[in-house]
């Protein structure tokens, strides 16, 4: 399977500052169709998931444009470009290139 | 407007079955994918299943962990997903979601705990 590892895992951040979660993967995420399934998942505390990003720079319908997503190969970056408080919860980087699909561990977003 | 709304979730004793069904609505439920996904309590997120299109073959995915103990299956006519799950185990207890093809939006989810 497919190892995700994200860094870090607890995140504090100050509002109105930026933030960056790292992603990597155990082997390369783009497909044979050329494309890249590494998508970013935010789950805020007592919600449902939503997923934020697909193909690693896809900003979803709804998602703020504060959100930001790159990077290719194995290594992928989230960043926030200014927390808000809305932001506090759990980020999930998730790969869909290789069965089966596998998520990184999760990294807690908090304010200071 | 694309809708999920899972069900069936409950207490049940390891070993023992149960089935959940996800209700979709707002979209050709036909064309697409479905699949589910769980969280346990004190871990991350984690892909349980996907079922294709009747196009793309209608073939099934699991994860590892589930693999021979669960059943994914779909009703294109009733727009419905449902998870058999048989042979349960503590680790199963998490609150299950489903969706469509991993994309939003995500059901409120059902929660599934399984415990003697």
């Amino acid at each position: 399977d497919v190892v995700m590892t994200q860094s870090p895992l607890s995140l504090p951040v100050t509002l109105g500052q930026p933030a960056s979660i790292s992603c990597r993967s155990s082997q390369s995420l783009i497909y044979s169709d050329g494309n890249t399934y590494l998508n970013w998942f935010q789950q805020r505390p007592g919600q449902s998931p939503r997923r934020l990003i697909y193909k690693v720079s896809n900003l979803d319908s709804g998602v703020p444009d504060r959100f930001s997503g790159s990077g290719s190969g194995t290594d992928f970056t989230l960043k926030i470009s200014r927390v808000e408080a809305e932001d506090v919860g759990l980020y999930y980087c998730m790969q869909g290139t290789h069965w089966p699909w596998t998520f990184g561990q999760g990294t807690k977003v908090e304010i200071k | 407007e694309v809708q999920v709304v899972e069900s069936g979730g409950g207490l049940v004793q390891p070993g023992r079955s149960l089935r959940l069904s996800c209700t979709a609505s707002g979209f050709t439920f036909g064309d697409y994918a479905m699949s589910w996904f769980r969280r346990a309590p004190g871990k991350g997120l984690e892909w349980v299943s996907l079922i294709r299109s009747k196009a793309n073959g209608g073939t099934t995915e699991y994860a590892a962990s589930v693999r021979g103990r669960f059943t994914i299956s779909r009703d294109d006519s009733k727009t419905i997903a449902h998870l058999q799950m048989n042979s349960l185990k503590t680790e199963d207890t998490a609150v299950y979601y489903c969706n469509r093809e991993g994309t939003n939006p995500w059901g409120q989810g059902t929660l599934v705990t399984v415990s003697s």
